[in-house]
């Protein structure tokens, strides 16, 4: 199983800052990686897929990069609303898929 | 609007049974993967099984096969996910989610609302 670890934990930010989280692969999983946006009592919403591309309707503040083993979201200016749980995931692997744990983006 | 709307939450006890349900609209149910995908409370997703309602052909993740069953019924455009006897590590949030594009190479978008699951006796 690929395991897939994201850091920091917790990140504090402050409005308008900017946010990087990164999210590590064990082995490649090539660009089939994905991240999501949860917010409390909510679910998961798609932000990039592709490692870099935005979902339809995602701002153009949140950017994905990278590719094999190592992967980077990016939120340019962080907003109110952005302060969320990240989560990234592999699907490169059938039918082992797997997500990192979390990267709680938080109000400095 | 690609939609998938969420059976309400349970309370069960130990040993019971148990299908929860996920409805689609506006897309062609019988064309795109069906995922469930499971959250225990605080903690992270865990990808549980996909199925095909065209055909019902259904996949299990190695970590959940012979634990849960995924069906679906395509007349009603309508995933399950169901349980014969739970236990109380199964309390958890369950969402469904599509798989967008027709291989496995793909991502979930858009998610179910969720339905939460509490086993206790």
């Amino acid at each position: 199983e690929i395991v897939m670890t994201q850091s920091p934990a917790t990140l504090s930010v402050s409005p308008g800052e900017r946010a990087t989280l990164s999210c590590r692969a064990s082995q490649s999983v090539s660009s089939n990686l994905a991240w999501y946006q949860q917010k409390p009592g909510q679910a998961p919403r798609l932000l990039i897929y592709g490692a870099s591309t935005r979902a339809t309707g995602i701002p153009a503040r949140f950017s994905g990069s990278g590719s094999g083993t190592e992967f980077t979201l990016t939120i340019s200016s962080l907003q109110s609303e952005d302060f969320a749980v990240y989560y990234c995931q592999q699907y490169n692997n059938w039918p082992r898929w797997t997500f990192g744990q979390g990267t709680k983006v938080e109000i400095k | 609007e690609v939609q998938l709307v969420q059976s309400g939450a349970e309370v069960k006890k130990p040993g019971e049974s148990l299908k929860i349900s996920c409805k689609g609209s506006g897309y062609s149910f019988t064309s795109y993967w069906i995922g469930w995908v499971r959250q225990m409370p605080g903690k992270g997703l865990e990808w549980m099984g996909i199925i095909y309602p065209g055909d019902s052909d259904t996949r299990y993740s190695p970590s959940f096969q012979g634990q849960v069953t995924i069906s679906a019924d395509k007349s009603i455009s309508t995933a399950y996910l169901q349980w014969s006897s739970l236990k109380a590590s199964d309390t958890a949030m369950y969402y469904c989610a599509r798989l967008d594009g027709d291989s496995f190479f793909n991502w979930f978008d858009p998610w179910g609302q969720g339905t939460l699951v509490t086993v206790s006796s």
